[in-house]
C-alpha cells in the first residue's frame, strides 16, 4: 500500500515538553510539507523540503523544527518555545502538481 | 499567491449538481487554480487543477472564466459523502516551491 502514515493520530502532552510527530511516506516524492490546522480554519503551511537534507521555512515556523535526513521520512518537532500547541498536524508529499495529505496527528498540549 | 474568495458555507440537494464558486481576480500568468477538499478530521484530498482550459476527470469538472479571474467546480451528482469543506487554492506550485496556501474554503452540506 503506497501512501503517507502519521503517528500518532492522538498524542497528549504537557506543556514545556519538546514532541516529535512522525510523517513517513512511501511514494517516492522528493517534496515533503508540514501544516498545521486549528478548528474552522484552513490549513497554515510550518515548513516544507524539496529533496533531502534541505527544507525551508513556512509562514508559521515559529517553535518548530523539522529534519530530513531520508526521503521517506520527514519528522516535525514542537518546541516548548511554540506558544500554542495544541492543533491538527497535517503533513503531505507532492508530485506533478498535487500534494498527498496524511491522516493527521491531533495533538493536544495540557 | 495570488488570494481567493469563496462562499464560506452551500448546500446541495443529493444526486443534483453542486456548483462551487472562487474568485482569483489577481491571479498571473503562470499560476494554476487548485481545488482540494477535506472530509471532517482528515486530511485534504486533491480534486482537480487547471491554468485556463476547462478541466473533466472522474471526480469533478473545472470551469474557469476566459480572463481566468474566476472559476467554478463542478460535482456533477453530489452524494452525502461529498459533505465536505471545498478549498480553491491558485498557485504556481513548482515556482513557488510546491506551496499551496489554504484559506477558509467552502462548507458544502449535501442534503438528502
Amino acid at each position: 500500500d503506497g501512501g503517507i502514515t502519521q503517528s500518532p493520530k492522538y498524542l497528549f502532552r504537557k506543556e514545556g515538553q519538546n514532541v516529535t510527530l512522525s510523517c513517513e511516506q512511501n511514494l517516492n516524492h522528493d517534496a515533503m510539507y508540514w501544516y498545521r490546522q486549528d478548528p474552522g480554519q484552513g490549513l497554515r503551511l510550518i515548513y516544507y523540503s524539496q529533496i533531502v537534507n534541505d527544507f525551508q521555512k513556512g509562514d508559521i515556523a515559529e517553535g518548530y523544527s523539522v529534519s530530513r535526513e531520508k526521503k521517506e521520512s520527514f519528522p516535525l518537532t514542537v518546541t516548548s518555545a511554540q506558544k500554542n500547541p495544541t492543533a491538527f498536524y497535517l503533513c503531505a508529499s507532492s508530485i506533478n502538481n498535487e500534494q498527498f495529505f496524511g491522516p493527521g496527528t491531533r495533538l493536544t498540549v495540557l | 499567491d495570488a488570494k481567493t474568495t469563496q462562499p464560506p458555507s452551500m448546500d446541495c440537494a443529493e444526486g443534483r449538481a453542486a456548483n462551487l464558486p472562487c474568485n482569483h481576480s489577481t491571479i498571473s500568468g503562470n499560476e494554476y487554480v487548485y481545488w482540494y477538499r477535506q472530509i471532517h478530521s482528515q486530511g485534504p484530498q486533491y480534486i482537480i487543477h487547471g491554468l485556463k482550459n476547462n478541466e473533466t476527470n472522474e471526480m469533478a469538472s473545472l470551469i474557469i472564466t476566459e480572463d481566468r479571474k474566476s472559476s467554478t467546480l463542478i460535482l456533477p451528482h453530489a452524494t452525502l459523502r461529498d459533505t465536505a469543506v471545498y478549498y480553491c487554492i491558485v498557485s504556481g506550485f513548482y515556482n513557488q516551491g510546491g506551496k499551496l496556501i489554504f484559506g477558509q474554503g467552502t462548507e458544502l452540506s449535501v442534503k438528502p
